[in-house]
């Protein structure tokens, strides 16, 4: 079965400091890849998405995200943070079979302080 | 263009009341879904439909019922609620069936189960 583990819980960084978010991902052939990002009392919105083709998505704010076939990684990036990147990010991968359902991570606070 | 929205915003219950999440999407998306999303365990699917007249069991369907009478509104049922479905609920439309195209979500509901 399709899973995804984000390896942080919590992420705490300064503002304008780098900053990555892991994902890991199990997945059989076709691997179809997602960040969304949750802000405060908000539903969930697209970051990025790896479909096919070059490894280094560019996303939405900035972020980008690198697919990693040898690691099973879909790691976030952003070099320089705002406070308003505060957050929580979910990494998700397509499920199998033709319903397009997604397997969520279980999240990654981003918390940027000043 | 609204979106996909949600009613109520907020609800409490008593255990064992009934009560029903309303979902809508104006986008004509044929695929939706219900998610609930708890502390620590990402989002987990519910139930989804992939058309009008069709409908799936998720990840954790026990204790809800859908239906899918047109393809805007995507009602999750909760007939006999208990404190262990306390949860944010999020409701996401997608546009074509076993696609990869971005799922767009409602802004939830926060359910409390007393």
């Amino acid at each position: 079965a399709q899973s995804v583990t984000q390896l942080d819980s919590q992420v705490p960084v300064f503002e304008e400091a780098p900053v990555e978010l892991r994902c890991n991902y199990s997945s059989s052939v076709s691997v179809y890849l997602f960040w969304y990002v949750q802000y405060p009392n908000q539903g969930l919105q697209l970051l990025l998405k790896y479909l096919s083709g070059s490894t280094l998505v560019k996303g939405i704010n900035g972020f980008e995200a690198e697919f990693n076939k040898s690691q099973t990684s879909f790691h976030l990036r952003k070099p320089s943070v705002h406070i308003s990147d505060t957050a929580e990010y979910f990494c998700a991968v397509k499920g199998s079979g033709n319903t397009g359902k997604l397997i969520f991570g279980q999240g990654t606070t981003l918390q940027v302080k000043p | 263009n609204a979106g996909v929205t949600q009613t109520p915003k907020f609800q409490v219950l008593k255990t064992g009341q009934s009560m029903t999440l309303q979902c809508a999407q104006d986008m004509n998306h044929e695929y939706m879904s219900w998610y609930r999303q708890d502390p620590g365990m990402g989002l987990r699917l519910i139930h989804y439909s992939v058309g009008a007249g069709i409908t799936d069991q998720g990840e954790v369907p026990n204790g809800y019922n859908v239906s899918r009478s047109t393809t805007e509104d995507f009602p999750l049922r909760l007939l006999s609620a208990a404190p262990s479905q306390t949860s944010v609920y999020f409701c996401a439309s997608r546009g074509t069936r076993g696609s990869t195209d971005t799922q767009y979500f409602g802004p939830g509901t926060r359910l409390t189960v007393l």
